[in-house]
């Protein structure tokens, strides 16, 4: 897991809130990613930012909103206008100087259960 | 735009076994394969990459993955498998972005 770290490791939130999940990274990474694991279904990219104030909506962005105000840090709002929230939410970053060669680490996830 | 397939769910071995995991590819332009392995609620550990150069590589804790240009594969092997390689592996492509397959889940057996 590295220098990633993504807080809280469970998260249990009542239908109609908004949660916020955190990702901090020490390694100096350039970009950084949220996914979202569900059982069979592998990796979909939330959203993602390649430098600090701009960031770009992945394949299923809707329901989700980011904030990329320091480079070490990329939170994850799931509102409540994501229908089904329950998943395993994965952080990631890279550098990007190397372009489409670096290696993407990954943070150890935050469980979010909707009661 | 680039996608993996991981054509089995399943792989089961027994300790001490050889092992394989498929991953086929599709993507425009040079392919940048990946391999990580999943823990049970944990995150993705990197395992190994292909960039260019030599198609047999490299990478943590025994294993190895096989680039095959003409049939666009990128399997991950290991010579003997331990009970503690059972884990769920994905395998991806970085083109325009990074695709992920579906996983497979590698039970090995003593």
């Amino acid at each position: 897991d590295g220098g990633i770290t993504q807080s809280p490791k469970y998260l249990f939130r009542k239908e109609g809130q908004n949660v916020t999940l955190s990702c901090e990274q020490n390694l100096n990474h350039d970009a950084m990613y949220w996914y979202r694991q569900d059982p069979g279904q592998g990796l979909r990219l939330i959203y993602y930012s390649q430098i600090v104030n701009d960031f770009q909506k992945g394949d299923i962005a809707e329901g989700y909103s980011v904030s990329r105000e320091k480079k070490e840090s990329f939170p994850l709002t799931v509102t409540s206008a994501q229908k089904n929230p329950t998943a395993f939410y994965l952080c990631a970053s890279r550098w990007t100087s190397g372009g489409s060669t670096d290696t993407q680490y990954f943070g150890p996830g935050t469980r979010l259960t909707v009661l | 735009a680039q996608s993996v397939a991981q054509p089995e769910d399943q792989v089961n071995v027994a300790e001490g076994n050889p092992l394989t995991v498929k991953c086929t590819y599709s993507v425009s332009g040079n392919p940048y394969l990946f391999w990580y392995v999943q823990y049970p609620n944990r995150g993705l550990q990197f395992l190994l990459k292909y960039i260019t150069g030599d198609n047999l590589v490299k990478g943590s804790y025994g294993f190895e993955a096989e680039f095959n240009k003409s049939q666009t594969s990128f399997h991950l092997k290991k010579p003997s498998a331990l009970v503690s390689d059972s884990a769920l592996y994905f395998c991806a492509v970085r083109g325009e972005d990074m695709r992920f397959g579906a996983g497979t889940r590698l039970t090995v057996k003593p």
